[in-house]
């Protein structure tokens, strides 16, 4: 167990809904981050928090947004949703966020579905 | 842009039988490499980050080592539980947070 949790386990919707995926940090951890992982694709990043702010942004559409709030938990928004957005979305969590060699602890994951 | 790569795709090894993983990476500088191990539907668990060329870390039957163009996962006489997907990582060069992963090496140990 990482300590970093994420709910819900599985999330099935349709084509055009708006789901929200939530995360927790690991205790102490500052920095949060969003991976979604597809079988075509493998892990790819999407976005880092850290201690509130952005701080790092990757391949992440414009239908996807997230945010961290003061007590560090993060919430990722998925919407407009289309069938090739199913995947596994993983959250994972450092300490810091400044030093590129931070070691980043996975979640469980969320596995969407969109149908 | 940087770009790691993992080889074999795929390996099918016998109980006790040792064998290596490769990860070959390019990038501007390297700021450590991570290898995580990952079960089916689960998430990526941490096994070891290497900084320099050279270093070497080990954890039970696994050690991995690090070259300036290369990194190995050595699995010694390993065990069915042994069985996984391991991936490895680098951080990005200019974006903090990014890891770029490697698409992984799915290893099987038969008893």
């Amino acid at each position: 167990d990482s300590g970093v949790t994420q709910t819900p386990k599985h999330l099935i919707t349709a084509t055009g809904q708006r789901v929200t995926l939530r995360c927790s940090p690991r205790s102490g951890d500052l920095s949060v981050y969003w991976y979604q992982q597809s079988l075509d694709q493998g892990l790819q990043f999407l976005i880092q928090y850290y201690n509130g702010e952005e701080r790092a942004k990757g391949n992440i559409l414009e239908r996807f947004s997230a945010q961290q709030f003061p007590d560090l938990h993060s919430e990722l928004n998925l919407s407009s949703l289309e069938l090739g957005d199913s995947a596994l979305y993983f959250c994972a969590s450092s300490v810091g966020g400044m030093v590129v060699s931070d070691t980043q602890y996975f979640g469980p994951g969320t596995r969407l579905t969109v149908l | 842009e940087d770009q790691v790569t993992q080889s074999p795709e795929a390996l099918r090894l016998q109980e006790g039988e040792s064998s290596s993983l490769n990860c070959s990476y390019t990038v501007s500088g390297l700021r450590g490499l991570f290898w995580y191990r990952q079960d089916p539907g689960k998430g990526p668990e941490f096994l070891f980050t290497l900084y320099s060329a050279g270093e070497e870390k080990e954890k039970e039957r696994l050690k991995a080592t690090l070259t300036k163009k290369e990194s190995f996962l050595h699995i010694t006489a390993p065990k069915p539980e042994d069985s996984a997907t391991y991936l490895c990582a680098v951080p990005g060069g200019t974006s903090y947070g990014k890891l770029t992963f490697g698409q992984g090496t799915i290893l099987t140990v038969h008893p």
